[in-house]
């Protein structure tokens, strides 16, 4: 079956300029995470969606990033504003527990801010 | 400390031989951990998961978990060259929470 989609899969922003990403979880799954993946370390979350209630934001690393999941199915991370430190891999990964294990990594957008 | 801690190698394995990868942990209340795989500029894939001290078997992976060490392992029998990739360790720190924290990955090369 279909696995978790992200798209774009590749973003290339100048710095200051507003980006949104998205991610279509695996049909059916109730968990939607978002993670950062910087070169060469391991990813970090940053957010956690049980169906459209955002039940963790603990991870994200400042106001300006936002995240949604308006009707429980397809997410969006929006980042404001972008940084030269916002250049990462965007991981999202969906789960069909409510207690998020087994996560399923979709392939990731991939962020350059210039 | 960190809260995972991986060594980031290289480790480097003759084929058909055991990979040993190992992990350490510093939150005891952890409760799950899991091994992922991800292949250079690929996302991480879900290779094992364990919850309960002890070894748990699948295929020619063995994942082991001492929680009085806070120790995990994950063995990978009769190594092949396609095993090579970059192996993450991650744990989930309390039960029925939700978020996984990562160690930094330790990338394994499979010498033919």
């Amino acid at each position: 079956g279909a696995g978790v989609s992200q798209s774009p899969r590749y973003k290339v922003a100048k710095r200051g300029q507003d980006v949104a990403l998205r991610c279509d979880p695996i049909s059916g799954h109730v968990s939607l995470f978002w993670y950062q993946q910087a070169l060469g370390q391991g990813p970090e979350f940053l957010t956690y969606f049980q169906n459209e209630a955002q039940l963790d934001k603990s991870g994200l690393p400042s106001d300006r990033f936002f995240a949604e999941r308006p009707e429980g199915s397809v997410s969006t991370l929006k980042i404001q504003r972008t940084q030269q430190e916002d250049s990462a891999v965007y991981l999202c990964a969906s789960s069909p527990s409510s207690r998020g294990y087994e996560q399923y990594f979709g392939p990731g957008t991939r962020l350059t801010v210039t | 400390q960190k809260e995972v801690e991986q060594n980031s190698g290289p480790l480097s394995v003759p084929e058909g031989a055991i990979a040993s990868l190992n992990c350490t942990y510093s939150d005891r209340g952890s409760q799950s951990f899991f091994w992922y795989r991800q292949y250079s500029g690929k996302s991480p894939e879900l290779i094992m998961f364990i919850y309960s001290n002890g070894d748990k078997e699948d295929g020619r992976f063995t994942a082991q978990l001492n929680k009085a060490s806070q120790y995990v392992s994950l063995l990978i029998r009769d190594s092949q060259p396609s095993d090579s990739a970059t192996y993450l360790c991650a744990v989930s720190s309390e039960r029925g929470a939700q978020k996984l924290v990562f160690g930094q990955g330790t990338r394994l090369t499979i010498n033919p």
